[in-house]
């Protein structure tokens, strides 16, 4: 089964819109965090924002928010007035513990690519 | 701003050859991952270190990849002999593993394509 999963292989938003991108998530640990990663072209990835588990609040960072549903095992990007710049890959990841408890496994999602129109 | 260094950043080889790819995680960092990228498979786990020490291993092709971590400052990863389905682009990631979680750092990538 499929740890995380991003329903959205490719979304365009006009610029200067909010957008959502769909991430889902499955475990059974109660101690995890969510990531989004950004990937432009250029192929560098950049972390954008993080939600634990633990977290009473969603996270936010600039234009950046996490519409995060622990009971519907959702952790949603938003992201507030598109810029052309947003335009890029967005990966949602997870950090769980090992089966091992050594450590933290990072598990990715399959990506959305979104593209901003002008 | 602390960076995590990958060399080399594009390497084209021929069938057959070894290939040494190297990471060199940000200081303090004690968590290490490889990741290969590819348009169909996306980002797959290839292996992670923790404190030097391998954790999971269990993503990778056992006969022909390698993944060490000789001391704090430096990750490798191996493929001897190289396939033309190894051709991908290949990260290395650090991250402190605690609290605050504020993202694991990646490498700009090595871009590997075997002919």
């Amino acid at each position: 089964a499929q740890k995380i999963t991003q329903t959205q292989p490719g979304m365009f938003v006009q610029e200067k819109e909010a957008v959502t991108l769909d991430c889902t998530y499955d475990t059974s640990d109660p101690s995890y965090g969510l990531f989004w990663y950004k990937q432009p072209s250029s192929g560098e990835m950049i972390f954008l924002i993080y939600q634990g588990s633990y977290d009473q609040q969603n996270a936010t960072e600039g234009r950046y928010s996490l519409n995060f549903q622990k009971a519907r095992k959702s952790a949603n990007l938003v992201i507030s007035a598109s810029q052309l710049g947003d335009s890029a890959m967005y990966f949602c990841a997870m950090r769980e513990p090992a089966h091992n408890n050594a450590g933290n496994m990072l598990t990715f999602g399959g990506g959305t690519r979104l593209m901003v129109k002008p | 701003d602390a960076r995590v260094t990958q060399t080399p950043r594009h390497k084209v080889t021929e069938m057959g050859q070894e290939v040494t790819m190297r990471c060199q995680p940000i200081l303090g960092h004690n968590t290490v991952f490889w990741y290969r990228q590819t348009m169909m498979q996306g980002l797959e786990l290839l292996a992670y270190f923790r404190n030097r020490a391998p954790l999971d291993d269990s993503g990778m092709p056992k006969d022909r990849f390698s993944a060490e971590m000789p001391d704090a400052t430096l990750a490798t990863l191996k493929i001897q002999p190289s396939e033309p389905r190894d051709s991908a682009v290949y990260f290395c990631a650090s991250g402190p593993n605690r609290d605050p979680w504020d993202g694991y750092t990646f490498g700009s990538g090595t871009r590997l394509t075997v002919v």
